[in-house]
């Protein structure tokens, strides 16, 4: 089954250290984004990519990085983690390939992170 | 601003009643969807609504848009335990350059 799937799904660490999500899929979208939700904040957007070449950020992208592999990949940074950085983080794909005029995402199952 | 607002933020129900969620945005937009969310969970696309007047049914749940009022209704008919969960509308304005807005999510409980 096509699918998006983030590695770790939950991940505890210090303030300061370098943290990476990574995400995956085989859906064969071209559109890949990163959100953080905190509780009853909904989803905030924090980059974006359209393909491999085209990367942008998002409403909240400072203290984050974002790194397009491949068109099937596309990671998060946090360069210095800190404690506010505490958050489920969601993966999600759209597809644009075929000029389809509307951007129904599909949601990995998220990774939990814990900053201390 | 770009803004999504929903209605209520929480709203607890017994089974077998009716309701509704509200979700107004701030501008021009028809393309409107719908997302569930349950607890510790992903997020799951239940509606996209594309234009104006378009009405989507799945079981209990319905959704509606009107563009020209700015709003969309979920509607829940006979609810049921199982429709417990978040449910979240988003909106891709034409000045957003199709990134989603989303609303800050409506927390439903139904209890049996």
């Amino acid at each position: 089954d096509a699918d998006v799937t983030q590695t770790p799904r939950n991940r505890i660490t210090k303030t300061g250290k370098r943290i990476m999500l990574e995400c995956s899929q085989t859906k064969g979208h071209d559109r890949m984004y990163w959100y953080r939700q905190d509780p009853g904040l909904g989803l905030r957007l924090i980059y974006y990519s359209f393909d491999v070449k085209d990367i942008n950020k998002g409403e909240i992208s400072d203290g984050y990085s974002v790194s397009r592999q491949a068109q099937a990949k596309f990671s998060l940074s946090l360069e210095s983690a800190i404690p506010n950085q505490t958050a489920l983080y969601f993966c999600a794909t759209s597809d644009q390939r075929t000029g389809r005029s509307y951007n129904e995402q599909f949601f990995g199952p998220g990774t939990r992170l814990t900053v201390l | 601003e770009l803004k999504v607002e929903q209605n209520p933020l929480f709203l607890s129900m017994q089974e077998g009643k009716n309701y509704t969620i509200y979700c107004n945005y701030s501008t021009t937009s028809d393309r409107l969807y719908w997302y569930r969310q349950d607890p510790g969970k992903s997020l799951e696309s239940l509606f996209v609504l594309l234009s104006n007047g378009a009405v989507k049914q799945e079981g209990r749940l319905m959704a509606s848009l009107d563009t020209k009022a700015r709003l969309s209704t979920l509607h829940i008919t006979a609810a049921v335990h199982d429709l417990s969960a978040t449910y979240f509308c988003a909106v891709d304005f034409m000045d957003s350059n199709y990134q989603l807005i989303w609303g800050a999510g409506t927390k439903l409980i139904i209890k049996p």
